[in-house]
């Protein structure tokens, strides 16, 4: 399964809401579509799995929605710590990873 | 405390072999996925495959299939991930990550610190 992220880069400010989205060329089987953050020089950091499910200590500014092929990572009102790159991730069938959003600061 | 902890940095020539090695602590060793992640200089994550120490079945992304072998020993809590012949491609970061979830594979959500693998 392929996943397409969009878009590549986000500007935003701080304060703002943030849509990520990711698309698979096939249905993510049981909606096993998670999303990863990672800050640079670290190991990515689980945030949604499910599709919806917020990881243990994940703030709840941090949302995940989405079924079948169309999934979406929302950010309510970025913080200065959630500048990233944001991966999603199906674990359905022969796992794979999106090829990644910027986040940046506008 | 529960953690995964990977050998160190690498720098080897083309056509040498390497094996990494990922501890696991803390936990049941045997009960949890653990699988591979590369991430190539600047780009984004590959999902390599995972073992299940209990059993050793491991499962392959066709993309690595045939060109790295996991495998785990048990009896020291270690999984493992290696070449037999590097290649300048194979320069990356490689991470080790468990899911949250015992004896099923979910998402990630333990990762070790990442080993670097230079090839050159």
């Amino acid at each position: 399964i392929v996943l397409t992220q969009s878009p590549g880069t986000l500007s935003m400010s701080p304060g703002e809401r943030a849509t990520l989205s990711c698309r698979a060329n096939q249905t993510v089987s049981n909606n096993y579509l998670a999303w990863f953050q990672q800050n640079p020089g670290q190991a990515p950091r689980l945030l949604i799995y499910g599709a919806s499910t917020r990881a243990t200590g994940i703030p709840d500014r941090f949302s995940g929605s989405g079924s079948g092929t169309d999934f979406s990572l929302t950010i309510s009102r970025l913080e200065p710590e959630d500048f990233a790159v944001y991966y999603c991730h199906q674990y359905g069938s022969s796992p794979t990873f999106g090829q990644g959003t910027k986040v940046e600061i506008k | 405390e529960v953690q995964l902890v990977q050998s160190g940095p690498e720098v080897k020539k083309p056509g040498e072999s390497l094996r990494i090695s990922c501890k696991g602590s803390g936990y049941s060793f045997t009960r949890y996925w653990l699988g591979w992640v590369r991430q190539m200089p600047g780009k984004g994550l590959e999902w390599m495959g995972i073992i299940y120490p209990g059993d050793s079945d491991t499962r392959y992304s066709p993309s690595f299939q045939g060109l790295v072998t996991i495998s785990a020993d048990k009896s020291i809590n270690t999984a493992y991930l290696q070449w037999g012949s590097l290649r300048a491609s194979d320069t990356a970061m490689y991470y080790c990550a468990r899911p949250a979830v015992a004896d099923r594979y979910e998402a990630f959500d333990l990762w070790g610190q990442g080993t670097m693998v230079i090839v050159s």
